[in-house]
């Protein structure tokens, strides 16, 4: 079974703030992804990334960015926090091997005050 | 772009009934359609899916079905069961674009 990690689990940030959500995969897996979940919205795509050192803008990339250091490792980063970031953000990993399925994280539970 | 929409937000149902989730979508070439489930406070996981190269594909109680001249496919779960409880989110992916579209997630509820 594919193994996500997500850290931290919940983070309470300050407006204007900066906040760091960091994803990490042990299953040698090329894609990873960030979304985002809203009630209403379902989860929307915030940022991806085929290969360590590339990132790719996903549908909503405004106010976010991304890093992906090595193939285990993809962040997404909010310079400055807002109010309408409060969410919960979902990382994910995939490869053509396990035919496009992603396997997700716990997801972390960001609240922007 | 792609969008995807789930019509139902909720659906409730009785225990042993079936229920239906229907999504459509707006990108003809899309070709690759997964649904995940989401149970209460937990992250998401892949339940089933199909691709465009047939209509119909079945696993124990879960059949999806693709109507691709309607742009139209559905999740059936029968003989439901309480551990069916969950919000159930449909996607779509173009492979050319390789990214998965969802739509908003549908809540089902099984009465006992």
């Amino acid at each position: 079974e594919a193994a996500v990690t997500q850290s931290p689990r919940s983070k309470v940030a300050v407006t204007g703030g900066k906040v760091t959500l960091s994803c990490h995969q042990t299953n040698n897996h090329d894609y990873m992804y960030w979304y985002r979940q809203d009630t209403g919205h379902g989860l929307r795509l915030i940022h991806y990334s085929y290969v360590a050192d590339s990132t790719e803008k996903g549908d909503i990339p405004d106010g976010y960015k991304a890093s992906r250091p090595s193939q285990e490792n993809f962040s997404l980063i909010l310079e400055l926090a807002s109010l309408s970031q409060t969410a919960v953000y979902f990382c994910a990993s995939s490869d053509e091997i396990s035919n496009e399925r992603l396997f997700f994280g716990h997801g972390t539970k960001l609240s922007v005050l | 772009g792609e969008k995807v929409e789930q019509h139902e937000s909720t659906l409730s149902v009785r225990e042993g009934d079936s229920a239906v989730i229907n999504c459509t979508y707006t990108d003809t070439a899309s070709s690759y359609f997964p649904w995940y489930k989401q149970e209460a406070g937990k992250s998401l996981h892949f339940v089933i899916d199909i691709r465009s190269n047939v209509d119909r594909k079945q696993s124990q109680r879960l059949t999806v079905l693709l109507d691709k001249k309607a742009k139209r496919f559905s999740l059936h779960i029968t003989a439901t069961q309480p551990e069916d409880s969950a919000i159930y989110f449909c996607a779509a992916e173009n492979y050319n674009q390789g990214k998965l579209i969802f739509g908003q997630g549908t809540k089902l509820s099984i009465k006992p």
